[in-house]
C-alpha cells in the first residue's frame, strides 16, 4: 500500500527557533494535509494543500505541495512552547476518501 | 466553529464484551470515517461511509466491526467480542460539505480511548 515517510522522527528546539519537517510518499498524492496532535487529543487540521507547487500559510506555519506530488514540507517560524506536539502529514490513498498518515514528527520546544 | 464530537471520551471493557463508540460529525458533511491509533503509533484508517453504506474498509475492519448511521446526526462504530489488541484511541472524522472541493479534507473528533482488560 501507499507509504508516507516523515522526517525527522523527533526534534528538540529552543523557543524562537524555526522548524522544518518533511514528508515523502512512494506514489503521487493529489492532496496533502498537515495535522497536529496533542497528547490524548485528536488530530487537528493545520494546512490543506490541493495543487502541486502550492505554498500555503496559516499564521507562523507554511506548507508546500511538492512539484513532483510525492513530497511536502511544513515550516514553523519562531516556535513557541505551545507548538509542542506530534505533527502528521496525511494524504488520500489510491481509494476514495481513505487517508494515509505518516508516522509523525515529535516536536519539543524548550522555553 | 463546527466540530466533530465523540462519546465517551474513555471506555474500559472486559475482553469479549461489545462496545459502541459514538460520533456526531460536522453538520452537512457527507462522508464519515473511523480511524484507530494504537499507543505510540500512527493513525490507521478503518472504514469510510457515504450515502448510508461503507465506501471502503481496511483489513483491520473485519467481521468484528460494524458501523451505522442510525439517525441524521450520529455515526457509530460497534466492536463485538473485544480483544486485548483492540485497545487504542478511536477517532471519528467527517468531510465533504462540498463534494468536489472538500471531500478530501477530513476533520477529526477528539477520540475515544478504549481499554480492553
Amino acid at each position: 500500500g501507499q507509504q508516507l515517510n516523515q522526517s525527522p522522527q523527533s526534534m528538540f528546539i529552543q523557543e524562537g527557533e524555526d522548524v522544518s519537517m518533511n514528508c515523502t510518499s512512494s506514489s503521487i498524492f493529489n492532496t496533502w494535509l498537515w495535522y497536529k496532535q496533542d497528547p490524548g487529543e485528536g488530530p487537528v487540521l493545520l494546512i490543506a494543500l490541493y495543487k502541486a507547487g502550492e505554498l500555503t500559510s496559516n499564521g507562523r506555519l507554511t506548507a508546500q505541495f511538492g512539484i513532483t506530488r510525492k513530497d511536502s514540507f511544513l515550516n514553523i517560524s519562531a516556535s513557541i512552547p505551545s507548538d509542542v506536539g506530534i505533527y502528521f502529514c496525511a494524504g488520500p490513498g489510491t481509494s476514495y476518501g481513505k487517508l494515509t498518515f505518516g508516522q509523525g514528527t515529535i516536536l519539543t520546544v524548550h522555553p | 466553529e463546527p466540530e466533530v464530537t465523540q462519546t465517551p471520551s474513555h471506555q474500559v471493557t472486559q475482553m469479549g464484551q461489545e462496545v459502541i463508540l459514538r460520533c456526531v460529525p460536522i453538520s452537512n458533511h457527507l462522508y464519515f470515517y473511523w480511524y484507530r491509533q494504537i499507543l505510540g503509533q500512527k493513525v490507521e484508517f478503518l472504514v469510510s461511509f457515504y450515502n448510508n453504506e461503507i465506501s471502503e474498509k481496511s483489513e483491520i475492519f473485519d467481521d468484528q466491526f460494524s458501523v451505522e448511521r442510525p439517525d441524521g446526526s450520529n455515526f457509530t462504530l460497534k466492536i463485538r467480542a473485544t480483544k486485548l489488541e483492540d485497545s487504542a484511541m478511536y477517532f471519528c472524522a467527517s468531510s465533504g460539505e462540498d463534494l468536489h472541493l472538500y471531500q478530501e479534507t477530513q476533520y477529526f473528533g477528539p477520540g475515544t480511548r478504549l481499554l480492553v482488560l
